[in-house]
């Protein structure tokens, strides 16, 4: 079965400095890799997601996470945090190799970003 | 290009009652999904449809929940009746063409609904 595992109810850091919330995951076969963001009373907007190919994925306003399949890990990072970066953060997974399986999300993280 | 609608907003209602949920999805695309996300934990799919055929409805609660897309555009879900554990927010996503499993998705705001 899928499963998505986010350690952190809540990261906290300093504008400036830089981020990372943590996301692993669980799937049988490879995974399709995603992160969205949920501002208050607003839907979740895609940031970025893993398909293939390269580690390293950039994806919107700065942020950019790292794959990494022998730690099935796929943690969300940015150089430089900003106050307005503060909202939910959810990681979300996909079997490749199941097709028609649904998405599943983790529990979310809160991130806070003090000015 | 506007985005997913859904209406509306925000619902209350006493326990055993029943309550509707619309979504128009962005133009053009086939994919349509419910999601129910209750407070603290991600969105769970309830249902997916491709146009108007139904995809996945095997975590829907089909004693009481129903679904329907019936000209492939907008769709209602319905909960009959509604219980204390139904509060949460129902959100609605849709996607281009068929689901090929890695196209990002595109939520709407969502219906905060609160059984009372």
């Amino acid at each position: 079965a899928q499963s998505v595992a986010q350690p952190e109810d809540q990261v906290n850091v300093a504008e400036g400095n830089p981020l990372t919330v943590k996301c692993t995951y669980s799937v049988s076969g490879n995974p399709y890799l995603f992160w969205y963001v949920q501002y208050p009373n607003r839907g979740l907007q895609f940031l970025l997601k893993y398909i293939t190919g390269d580690n390293l994925v950039k994806g919107s306003y700065g942020f950019e996470a790292e794959f990494n399949k022998s730690q099935t890990s796929f943690h969300l990072k940015k150089p430089s945090a900003l106050v307005s970066d503060s909202a939910l953060y959810f990681c979300a997974v996909r079997d490749q190799d199941q097709a028609g399986t649904a998405l599943i999300f983790g529990k979310g993280t809160t991130l806070s970003v003090s000015s | 290009e506007a985005g997913v609608a859904q209406s509306p907003r925000y619902k209350i209602i006493e326990k055993r009652q029943s309550v509707a949920f619309w979504c128009n999805p962005i133009s053009g695309h086939a994919t349509l999904y419910w999601y129910q996300q209750i407070l603290g934990q991600g969105p769970k799919l309830l249902i997916q449809f491709q146009n108007n055929g139904v995809v996945d409805d095997s975590q829907l609660p089909k004693d009481r929940f129903s679904a329907e897309r019936l000209k492939g555009v907008d769709s209602t879900l319905k909960i009959q009746p509604a219980k204390l554990e139904d509060s949460a927010v129902y959100l609605c996503a849709s996607t281009s063409e068929w689901d090929t499993s890695y196209n990002e998705q595109f939520f709407g705001p969502g219906t905060r609904l609160t059984v009372l």
